[in-house]
């Protein structure tokens, strides 16, 4: 089955700078990469998606970027503010046709701290 | 839109009572909710997967007459820990998808602690 990877475990910066949080998955029919954040006591929220047919997807000051080959794929993360802090999780999934498949194996989580 | 709703927020049982945990997709059909949980600084572990209409699909180590599972229309599945003991204390976490769409959606969870 799939295996999701997440490194770094705790990430810390300075307002304004980037943070880049890495995933590595196993299973080469995974084809679905969504990114959630969650705060603390509360629902996990889903920041941005990628699919394999594309490599890189950005939403303002967030992006991810999807190496096929490598089975990799980062969350990026420009311009950071203090209501950035969150523990995010990578998470990949092979969807079928139809939506057959699709159970999100989720990586560890990072907890991202911003400093004013 | 893709807004999921998850009763009660929080829970305090006694052990050997049972709770019910509903999860409702409010703007939209979910054809499959899934289950998970969470402890503290941990990430989210898949419990089961429901289909509407369908009996749920555990994942290993999920005992199925503990955790009983129910999806009895596209807006509505009910997680009931059946027997909770102090070990069954956790975030419990719905989250609902649409069709073939990849999106999943999470409720805001459900915090049980068993006395």
């Amino acid at each position: 089955g799939e295996n999701v990877e997440q490194h770094p475990s705790t990430l810390s910066v300075q307002e304004g700078d980037s943070a880049v949080i890495k995933c590595t998955y196993s299973d080469s029919a995974s084809n679905y990469f969504p990114w959630y954040k969650q705060e603390l006591g509360k629902r996990p929220q889903l920041i941005i998606d990628i699919r394999s047919n594309v490599g890189e997807k950005k939403d303002q000051r967030i992006a991810v970027t999807l190496n096929k080959t490598a089975k990799h794929f980062s969350l990026h993360i420009t311009e950071t503010q203090p209501e950035d802090s969150a523990v995010y999780f990578c998470a990949a999934t092979a969807m079928g046709y139809g939506g057959s498949q699709g159970n999100l194996i989720f990586g560890k989580g990072t907890k991202l701290s911003v400093k004013p | 839109g893709a807004v999921v709703s998850q009763h009660p927020s929080r829970v305090i049982c006694k052990s050997g009572t049972s709770v019910k945990i509903e999860c409702r997709s409010l703007d939209f059909q979910a054809t499959t909710m899934f289950w998970y949980r969470q402890f503290p600084k941990q990430s989210l572990m898949l419990m089961a997967t429901s289909n509407e209409g369908s009996k749920a699909t555990y994942e290993q180590g999920v005992e199925k007459d503990k955790f009983l599972i129910n999806h009895a229309s596209l807006t509505l599945s009910t997680l009931t820990v059946t027997s909770a003991h102090p070990e069954d204390s956790s975030f419990y976490i719905c989250s609902a998808r649409q069709g073939a769409k990849h999106e999943q959606y999470f409720g805001p969870g459900t915090r049980l602690t068993v006395t």
